[in-house]
């Protein structure tokens, strides 16, 4: 499947470091999401984007900061992450705010 | 905020039985309730939808169910097979469909051949 692919696959970052997430659609949909998938929670929705507009930050902490540049690319940029963040991280994107979405592979991010 | 019950957690079925899954929400004013099925490594994916102004939608062996009254809906999969074992995962949202999302925890389904 290519139609939303993420880089990297997987990620090890120490606490101080700075990394960023990468994400992009070929679908030419409008909206964008980013998602974190732990271990025995339920899938959270972190930041939706709408023609490159963030319209929703579920009480994310600054540490996680988006990025979008245009309708295809989607990034999460992190710093100072706690080891609690390690988890999967998925982004979507749909043809509009209710269309189906579409996931990505994900990040399998782990805070050392 | 919106809290989204999902139960059972775990669910062993026989091949060719039916599976039943079912979740609860607490926001009176959810109004989009989709299904995701995530197979071991792999993405999610949405199998089913329903809104609030449907009470049951099909989709061949998929059922989903909603009772706002009660505020619950459930998925039916009837004449399971071994490719349905999956994580099943429940959603409620407000509003434009995806924006206020909350997901239940997951149903892992488990089809004995």
């Amino acid at each position: 499947e290519t139609g939303v692919t993420q880089t990297p696959r997987h990620l090890v970052m120490g606490m101080t470091n700075k990394k960023s997430l990468k994400c992009e659609q070929h679908l030419g949909h409008n909206a964008m999401y980013w998602y974190k998938q732990s271990a025995k929670k339920p899938l959270e929705l972190m930041f939706v984007y709408n023609f490159k507009e963030q319209t929703e930050n579920n009480s994310v902490p600054s540490r996680f900061s988006p990025e979008c540049p245009n309708s295809s690319h989607l990034f999460l940029h992190l710093h100072t992450l706690q080891p609690e963040d390690s988890a999967l991280y998925l982004c979507a994107s749909s043809q509009d705010r209710e269309g189906e979405q579409y996931f990505g592979p994900g990040t399998r991010l782990t805070v050392t | 905020g919106e809290n989204v019950e999902q139960h059972p957690s775990t669910l062993s079925v026989q091949e060719g039985d039916s599976a039943v899954i079912k979740c609860t929400y607490s926001d009176s004013a959810s109004n989009y309730f989709p299904w995701y099925k995530q197979e071991l490594g792999k993405r999610p994916q949405l199998i089913i939808d329903i809104r609030s102004n449907v009470g049951e939608k099909k989709d061949q062996r998929i059922a989903v169910t909603l009772n706002k009254t009660a505020k619950h809906f459930s998925l039916h999969i009837t004449e399971t097979q071994p490719e349905d074992s999956a994580v099943y995962f429940c959603a409620a949202s407000r509003g434009f469909g995806n924006e206020k999302l909350t997901f239940g925890t997951g149903t892992r389904l488990t089809i004995i051949p």
